[in-house]
């Protein structure tokens, strides 16, 4: 059974800095290109990014708005995906989910989530 | 960036009725784009893939067509557990990009 599990989620201050781990489980992680995405409570759904795999050389791609200021990587060796999120403005406040190469047609898979609060 | 605009924003409907959600992209995406469902307090689901596909699992009362600029998600007969978000999403090209959603409630 494919899992997805964020962690690290919780209130920061603006221009703090959080990481989010997501453990994989079930599936061969090396192999998939993996995205964040985020949810601002009461809004919509937000790409936020994506990290290729070693095949294509964990080349990244970003939303405009997080651009510069988050930095998503890898480690196939832990099944784990990271997203570091450094100078938080109030508006990047949303829960925050991985989910397995979205479009794909081998089926998406998503984590339950996690909120990030930037609040003074 | 491609633009997502799903039309209507809201709809009310009752068990039974057949809903069409309309998904417009303001480029070509060929058939590069998902339909999702979302529950409150839970991630969001595909129903749709490859504009017109279905995913594993998910019932045939659910389905997608269109393709370049103009998509839609029809529930041919809604039953009460359908009540929920629909968003689509273009994964053509980068940003990948989501419409703003509609919200289907209860009549």
């Amino acid at each position: 059974e494919v899992q997805l599990v964020e962690s690290g989620g919780g209130l920061v201050q603006p221009g703090g800095s959080l990481r989010l781990p997501c453990a994989a489980s079930g599936f061969t992680f090396s192999d998939y290109y993996m995205d964040w995405v985020r949810q601002a409570p009461g809004k919509g759904l937000e790409w936020v990014g994506r990290i290729r795999n070693k095949a294509n050389t964990y080349t990244t791609e970003y939303a405009a708005s997080v651009k510069g200021r988050f930095t998503i990587s890898r480690d196939d060796s832990k099944n784990s995906l990271y997203l570091q999120m450094n100078s938080l403005k109030t508006e990047d406040t949303a829960v925050y989910y991985c989910a397995r190469d979205l479009g794909t047609r081998g089926g998406d898979y998503w984590g339950q989530g996690t909120l990030v609060t930037v609040s003074p | 960036d491609i633009q997502m605009t799903q039309s209507p924003s809201s709809l009310s409907a009752s068990v039974g009725d057949r809903v069409t959600i309309a998904c417009r992209a303001s480029q070509g995406v060929r058939n590069d784009l998902g339909w999702y469902q979302q529950k409150p307090g839970k991630a969001p689901k595909r129903l749709i893939y490859a504009a017109s596909s279905l995913e594993s699992g998910v019932p045939s009362r659910f389905s997608g067509s269109g393709s370049g600029t103009e998509f839609t998600l029809t529930i041919s007969s809604l039953q009460p557990e359908d009540f929920a978000t629909y968003y689509c999403l273009q994964h053509y090209s980068y940003p990948f990009t989501f419409a703003q959603g509609t919200r289907l409630d209860i009549k």
